[in-house]
């Protein structure tokens, strides 16, 4: 089964600063990764995703992640931080082609700091 | 709908008492999902729905759980002899079928209480 790992349960950032929140994927290449950003009392926003088109992904909220192969990885960066970043973001990975169920890390905490 | 739906948005329940969550999904979503998230967890599958297929409950954590969706659209979670580690966040998504790479939509949660 799939599974990936998000380092730092909790991470913090000065505004305007740079976001690095890691995801690494277990050894088998996944069909797809994913990125989601949950704000309080919310559900689950999707932030984008990697289908193999492209190892560099674009996002909403200037967000994006690089896939890297080698390193097993799929990173989240953003330049530079917003105080509406402020939220919990969760990387998922998929089974198998044809098997829809997506498998969560354990997410990151990211607070900003004025 | 334009999102998907669940209801309610909070339930308090007394020990021992069942309970049901209803997640009304997207118009046209064949896939249904449903997730449970505790303090301090990550998401953990629960139970996944796919169109006419048997549903793949392999993720339900004991018999007291099960799930039920009827004509392929609204979905209902119900925990009988609640609990106090059944006390989460209970999260619905859903997708259209075969179309994993774009991702689930997710409701607002049902976050279950129990006293």
């Amino acid at each position: 089964a799939q599974s990936v790992t998000q380092l730092g349960s909790h991470v913090s950032v000065s505004e305007g600063a740079l976001v690095l929140l890691r995801c690494n994927y277990s050894s088998s290449v996944p069909p797809y990764l994913f990125w989601y950003v949950q704000y309080p009392n919310q559900g689950l926003q999707l932030l984008l995703k990697y289908t193999s088109a492209a190892t560099l992904v674009k996002g909403i909220n200037g967000f994006e992640a690089e896939f890297k192969k080698s390193e097993t990885s799929f990173h989240l960066t953003k330049p530079s931080a917003h105080m509406s970043d402020a939220a919990e973001y969760f990387c998922a990975v998929s089974e198998d082609f044809g098997n829809e169920k997506l498998t969560f890390g354990t997410g990151t905490r990211l607070t900003i700091i004025p | 709908g334009a999102g998907v739906s669940q209801s309610p948005s909070n339930k308090v329940t007394e020990k021992g008492k069942d309970v049901e969550l209803r997640c009304d999904p997207i118009s046209g979503h064949t896939a249904l999902y449903w997730y449970r998230q505790s303090l301090g967890q990550g998401l953990e599958f629960l139970i996944y729905f796919q169109g006419n297929s048997a549903p793949d409950k392999s993720g339900l954590p004991s018999d007291r759980f099960s799930a039920e969706r009827t004509g392929g659209s609204v979905s209902t979670l119900t925990i009988q002899r609640t609990q106090q580690e059944d006390s989460a966040v209970y999260l619905c998504a859903s997708s259209l079928a075969g179309q994993t790479r774009y991702g689930y939509t997710f409701g607002s949660g049902t976050r279950l209480t129990v006293v």
